[in-house]
């Protein structure tokens, strides 16, 4: 089974403070992706990336960063915390689409956090 | 502009009923659906899929179905469990190697005993 583990299941964090959010897969797969969920808004994707070193802009990406340094890692910055980013965020994985028809996409747990 | 609706935001079923959740999308580009389960402070989990050469695709109580000509997809449960409760989302692929996806609302779904 496809393993994704995120660091932290919740977190409280302060206005301003630089937040690390880190998420590790075990199946060796291309893509990893950040979304955050919110109430009546669904799944919306924050960044995500294809390959070592690669990142793309999902569909809100402000006042986000991220760093993928080895395949199996792939790390959410908060530059400077806000209230508007208390959220739960969550890291998926997957195969690319090159590998057959589309590729479902394998959650972590999630990340309970709160910015005061 | 939501890509990918979920209209109903829940559903209450009786347990050993039918279950149909619905969704609608708007790029007729997307060529491949998924169902994702999702239970309170746990990830959604993978359910089932369906590619945009298909028309119905089943696995044990699960089955979904997609109408191209009217951009909808359903999902149907049969016979719905108690443990069946929690929130589903829809999401739809536009292809591509990267495999972004794009999810609905979600729908609460209730199943009671």
């Amino acid at each position: 089974d496809v393993k994704v583990t995120q660091s932290s299941r919740y977190l409280v964090k302060r206005t301003g403070e630089k937040v690390f959010l880190e998420c590790v897969q075990d199946m060796d797969h291309e893509n990893m992706f950040w979304y955050r969920q919110d109430p009546g808004l669904g799944l919306r994707l924050i960044y995500f990336s294809y390959d070592v070193k690669m990142k793309e802009k999902g569909d809100i990406p402000e006042g986000y960063s991220v760093s993928r340094e080895k395949k199996e890692r792939f790390s959410l910055i908060l530059e400077s915390a806000s209230t508007n980013q208390t959220s739960m965020y969550l890291c998926a994985s997957s195969l690319p689409t090159g590998w057959g028809w589309g590729q479902p996409q394998h959650f972590g747990d999630g990340t309970r956090l709160s910015i005061l | 502009d939501q890509q990918v609706k979920q209209n109903s935001p829940s559903l209450s079923v009786q347990e050993g009923r039918i279950s149909i959740l619905n969704c609608d999308y708007t790029n007729s580009m997307f060529d491949y659906f998924l169902w994702y389960k999702k239970y309170p402070a746990e990830g959604p989990t993978f359910l089932i899929s369906i590619s945009s050469i298909k028309d119905k695709n089943e696995d044990g109580r699960f089955t979904v179905f997609l109408n191209k000509s009217a951009k909808h997809l359903s999902l149907h449960i049969v016979p719905s469990q108690p443990g069946d409760s929690a929130v589903y989302f829809c999401a739809a692929s536009p292809g591509g190697a990267t495999n972004k996806l794009i999810f609905g609302t979600g729908t609460l779904l209730a199943v009671q005993p």
